[in-house]
């Protein structure tokens, strides 16, 4: 139980293109899902709490208007780049969290997708 | 602030042998640790929390408030146990990170 799927797995896109990523729970209804983001050898890098049917909570530094995040059903989070450049370029791994008080702070955690942007 | 502490970033230990993982942390609540464990090309996978006291694979966890650590031991590492492991401390509805200790095993 507790899956956490994203897609796409990979994507290659040009400088100043936007590129969506899907964050879903397969098994369980996520009303809170996470964003990170991590680089080579190094940790996950919380970009952004996504609470469904409300605006997403960004951590200090991280641009919302280019990274755009949408939680508009209990299953399925989204994480737009817009105009995406090559510094964007990255590991994203989404997470989410069983509902309530069930599990804690536990996440699962998707396989992450690897954005390209030439 | 929460903060989670992890200072080896690489361990290379010998097969049969102990392994031992620190990690210290900050928070001025009730902390919530665990670890998690990244294979290689595989995704973030929790190995142990703090609440459920139990041993998953041969490793342990035991918090200490007293010295804010959350150590991880195996008493015989073995060579799938090469891996990427996080300790993170979950507060304030998300969790904090470390920065990750690699583990080699080798035969």
């Amino acid at each position: 139980g507790a899956v956490v799927s994203q897609h796409p797995s990979r994507v290659i896109c040009k400088s100043g293109t936007s590129v969506k990523i899907e964050c879903r729970s397969l098994d369980f209804q996520a009303t809170t899902m996470f964003w990170y983001r991590q680089f080579p050898k190094q940790s996950l890098m919380l970009m952004a709490t996504s609470n469904e049917g409300s605006k997403a909570t960004y951590e200090q530094g991280v641009e919302k208007d280019k990274f755009l995040i949408n939680h508009a059903s209990l299953t399925l989070s989204t994480l737009t780049v817009t105009s995406a450049h090559p510094e964007d370029s990255s590991f994203y791994i989404c997470s989410a969290k069983l509902p309530g008080l069930a599990g804690g702070h536990e996440q699962f955690f998707g396989p992450g997708t690897r954005l390209t942007v030439l | 602030a929460q903060r989670v502490t992890q200072p080896e970033k690489l361990l290379s230990v010998f097969k049969g042998a102990p392994v031992e993982l620190k990690c210290n942390y900050s928070y001025s609540g009730s902390p919530e640790l665990f670890w998690y464990v990244q294979y290689s090309r595989q995704r973030l996978q929790l190995l142990l929390r703090h609440i459920s006291r139990e041993s998953i694979k041969g490793f342990t966890a035991d918090l200490n408030k007293g010295e804010t650590s959350f150590h991880l031991k195996k008493p015989f590492a073995q060579e799938e146990d090469s891996a990427m492991y996080y300790c993170a401390l979950g507060g304030w509805g998300k969790l904090q990170f470390g920065a990750g200790t690699q583990v080699v095993v080798t035969p």
